[in-house]
This record gives C-alpha cells, sequence and structure tokens, in this order.
C-alpha cells in the first residue's frame, strides 16, 4: 500500500453516530494532517498532529497518532449530514511535499 | 485575509493546446505547492517552488509540464500540448515561513482541467 493509506475506503452512518477512519503510512513522518473535501471541491484543513504528539481535539474531531504502528485515526463524534465529504490523511515527511492516501468517503444519512 | 486564489476554476482545452493555470498563496505565504487528483484519488504532489526557485519538482512530469513562482505575481502551472490523460483537478496550496513540521498547507478551490 501507499504512503498514508485509508482505511475504510467507503463508510456510511446514520445522523449522530460516530464515525472512525484509519490511516496507515510506511516512512518515518514530521506530522500527519487531515483534510475533508466535499464533492468537486477543494481541500479544507481539519488538524495537524505532530510526531511526538499522541492525541489532538478539535471541537468533534480527535485524532490520534501511534508512530510506532505507523498509524493514525480520525474520530466524528455526533455525526451531522454536513459532514458527507471524502477525508484525506496526508503526511509530511521532512520534504514540505505531501502524501496523500486515497481517502475515505463517508456518508451521513440524516 | 483571503485564502489560496486559483483561476481559472474550469478549463477546457483541445488536445494539443496549451494550459496555464494561476494560482496567488495566501498574503505572508512564501511556500506554493501544486497537487493534481484523479477522479476518485487522491492529490499528488507535482511541485514545491518558493519565489523564483524551484524547490522540489520531483512529482512533475519530465515533459510537457513547468511551474514558476515569479518575484511578482502568481505561480504558474503550465501544460504545453495537453493530452487527454492531463485531464484532472489541479490544487494551489500555500503554507507560510517557519518549519514544516508545524505548518499546514492552505489549498485553493483548484482549477478543473478537461481536454477534449
Amino acid at each position: 500500500s501507499q504512503q498514508g493509506e485509508e482505511d475504510p475506503q467507503a463508510l456510511s452512518i446514520q445522523e449522530g453516530e460516530n464515525a472512525t477512519m484509519n490511516c496507515s503510512y510506511k516512512t518515518s513522518i514530521n506530522n500527519l494532517q487531515w483534510y475533508r473535501q466535499n464533492s468537486g471541491r477543494g481541500l479544507v484543513h481539519l488538524i495537524l498532529i505532530r510526531s511526538n504528539e499522541r492525541e489532538k481535539h478539535s471541537g468533534r474531531l480527535r485524532v490520534t497518532l501511534d508512530t510506532s504502528k505507523k498509524s493514525s485515526s480520525l474520530l466524528i463524534t455526533a455525526s451531522r449530514a454536513a459532514d458527507t465529504a471524502s477525508y484525506f490523511c496526508a503526511t509530511e515527511t521532512g520534504r514540505r511535499a505531501l502524501t496523500f492516501g486515497s481517502g475515505t468517503r463517508l456518508q451521513v444519512q440524516p | 485575509n483571503a485564502g489560496v486564489m486559483q483561476n481559472p476554476r474550469h478549463l477546457v482545452r483541445r488536445r494539443g493546446q496549451e494550459a496555464r493555470l494561476r494560482c496567488s498563496p495566501m498574503k505572508g505565504h512564501s511556500h506554493v505547492y501544486w497537487y493534481r487528483q484523479l477522479p476518485e484519488e487522491g492529490l499528488k504532489f507535482m511541485v514545491y517552488l518558493q519565489k523564483e526557485n524551484i524547490i522540489d519538482e520531483s512529482g512533475m512530469p519530465k515533459e510537457r509540464f513547468s511551474a514558476e513562482f515569479p518575484k511578482e505575481g502568481p505561480s504558474i502551472l503550465r501544460i504545453q500540448q495537453v493530452v487527454r490523460g492531463d485531464s484532472a483537478a489541479y490544487f494551489c496550496a500555500s503554507s507560510p515561513p517557519g518549519l514544516a513540521t508545524y505548518n499546514e498547507q492552505f489549498f485553493g478551490p483548484g482549477t478543473r482541467l478537461t481536454v477534449l
């Protein structure tokens, strides 16, 4: 698999439920970032977690990072229909260029 | 404080024509990045520039593609003699000066290129 690979590829939940997306990567990183993309639109930055951090929160978002397992997870609590989008993780390895996974497509049913 | 600006938002070209995509970074940002996204895929890095310098072009196809970020004006991604396979969304991002460890990249709305 490529650097920054999300799992699952697609996720469908009911409004109010929690959504968890996972990201695995291969090489050492400086930071890992999560982005949201609505269909046909640009990317919105959600959260950045540095390699020496284990967990970060932002509103309804919770991100964890396990550098020993080279994995990260994004949890969206109390999901809303407006959370429907594709979610991408991206890793930064010191070259500044971000390496993106192929994304998780989240559908929140009202 | 305007975000990253890209224009045009949509661009249609016939095979063999040239495509010019423009990107104005956020105010105060000195690093510009170009990414390409094919349908149903993630973004792929193409090139990283600072003013008047190409820092990393490891993701750029060797032929037909070029990028610049002049002292004055926007960054330009230029695709010569476009082919159907160039059809994609092209995103520009910018970040402020400082260590990459601490700085997220802010993305523009993208230019959707369609090659007929």
